[in-house]
């Protein structure tokens, strides 16, 4: 049971390149998540998914886009990336019923990304 | 909108000495409350949480945290520590954002578990 699975592991990006985090849950989780983690600053919820063909904006998605064709992959797009967007990036899952969020999340091991 | 303060940035201890993170929250409506632990070069992974019931919640490790609703609190509590919870730990509490609840983390402690 590998959980929730993010590649890669690494990267650098030069300033205007693009690139595509990937994310894959196998636990037939409902919600999906992306946030990214600043040192000293928590994490920051960037785009959710509550099921296949529904994204939404969290608390910072500008210069990000998701897309949630099927239930165990969420891949988040950053198109032109910029100085600001070096962070850690995080994908997680949950299994909600219901409005209230009550269910734990999991994690994967993030992916740190540099962009110089 | 709610908000989270976790009123330590870093706490460092001597093993076997007891700790206490400390977690506030802005708005007591119909919370819900988390802790998580990261370990280094990983991801967060649930320590407890506090849904309804019992203020006083167990979590794994030995890991302890009280809902005070009063004082909208969540502090997270060990009697004696080792140096393999030596980690950072946020806590979490629900809040609604665009109309749908959604977690909001606090910004984390490093906890140094020292020799």
């Amino acid at each position: 049971n590998a959980g929730v699975t993010q590649t890669p592991k690494f990267r650098i990006l030069k300033i205007g390149q693009s690139m595509t985090l990937q994310c894959a849950q196998d636990m037939n989780h409902n919600y999906m998540y992306w946030y990214r983690q600043d040192p000293g600053m928590g994490l920051k919820l960037i785009y959710y998914s509550v099921g296949a063909g529904i994204t939404d904006k969290g608390e910072v998605p500008n210069g990000y886009n998701v897309s949630r064709s099927t239930t165990e992959d969420f891949p988040l797009r950053l198109e032109l990336a910029a100085p600001s967007q070096t962070s850690v990036y995080f994908c997680a899952s949950s299994l909600q019923t219901g409005l209230r969020v009550h269910s734990p999340l999991h994690f994967g091991n993030g992916t740190r990304l540099t962009v110089t | 909108a709610q908000s989270v303060t976790q009123l330590d940035s870093q706490v460092p201890v001597f093993e076997e000495a007891p700790v206490e993170l400390r977690c506030n929250y802005s708005s007591s409506v119909s919370v819900y409350l988390f802790w998580y632990v990261q370990y280094p070069n990983q991801g967060l992974q649930l320590l407890l949480k506090y849904l309804s019931g019992s203020t006083l919640v167990k979590g794994i490790n030995g890991f302890e945290a009280e809902f005070n609703k009063s004082q909208t609190s969540f502090h997270l509590r060990k009697p004696s520590v080792h140096i393999s919870d030596t980690a950072e730990y946020f806590c979490a509490v629900t809040g609604t954002q665009g109309g749908s609840e959604k977690l909001v983390f606090g910004k984390g402690t490093k906890l140094t578990v020292n020799p």
